[in-house]
């Protein structure tokens, strides 16, 4: 069985303040994302990896960075939270049949 | 990018009939056609996917349709059931990396 998981369930952050959200997959797969889920938007790309240090930008990729130092590890950074940042953050990894398998989310709300 | 439209945004149905839910995308280099379940508070699940060279999918009560020239495909799920109330997002891809645009989600209501 694939397993993603992602370093919190619930945060909540000052305005302005640094905010590092972790996911961590167990399938040795290649491609990472970043989603973040609002709602009658869909979940709209952020960022993703397809290999150590190797990052991609999504559609939304203002205001967020994204690290991968190793295979299994995928942190998305805001570097200054601001209050439109309030959000589900999603995590997925991509096996090679192209599904993509989902962290439980970390539900953000910035003051 | 891709544009990606779902419809309906909503959908609401009685137990044991059927649910259409139809997306179309704009990205003709498009090869894969996957569908995602998103029950309440709990992350997106793949229900049934398709790829370009064919154009239709069962899989027991459910399945994907493909008009590849028209650029939409669409998902069917027959003997609607309670448990099948949820959230559903199409997400074309395929072509970088397996990147996905997802359409903004149909609600989905079976009522008993």
């Amino acid at each position: 069985d694939v397993k993603v998981t992602q370093s919190s369930r619930y945060l909540v952050k000052r305005t302005g303040e640094k905010v590092f959200l972790e996911c961590v997959q167990d399938m040795d797969h290649e491609n990472m994302f970043w989603y973040r889920q609002d709602p009658g938007l869909g979940l709209r790309l952020i960022y993703f990896s397809y290999d150590v240090k190797m990052k991609e930008k999504g559609d939304i990729p203002e205001g967020y960075s994204v690290s991968r130092e190793k295979k299994e590890r995928f942190s998305l950074i805001l570097e200054s939270a601001s209050t439109n940042q309030t959000s589900m953050y999603l995590c997925a990894s991509r096996s090679s049949s192209e599904t993509q398998y989902f962290g439980p989310g970390t539900r953000l709300l910035v003051l | 990018g891709e544009n990606v439209e779902q419809h309906p945004s909503t959908l609401s149905v009685q137990e044991g009939d059927s649910a259409v839910i139809k997306c179309t995308y704009s990205d003709s280099a498009s090869n894969y056609f996957p569908w995602y379940k998103q029950e309440l508070g709990k992350r997106p699940q793949l229900i049934i996917d398709i790829r370009s060279n064919v154009g239709e999918k069962k899989d027991q009560r459910i399945a994907v349709t493909l008009n590849k020239t028209a650029k939409h495909f669409s998902l069917h799920i027959t003997e609607t059931q309670p448990e099948d109330s949820a959230v559903y997002f199409c997400a074309p891809g395929g072509t970088s990396y397996g990147k996905l645009t997802f359409g903004q989600g149909t609600i989905l209501t079976v009522h008993p």
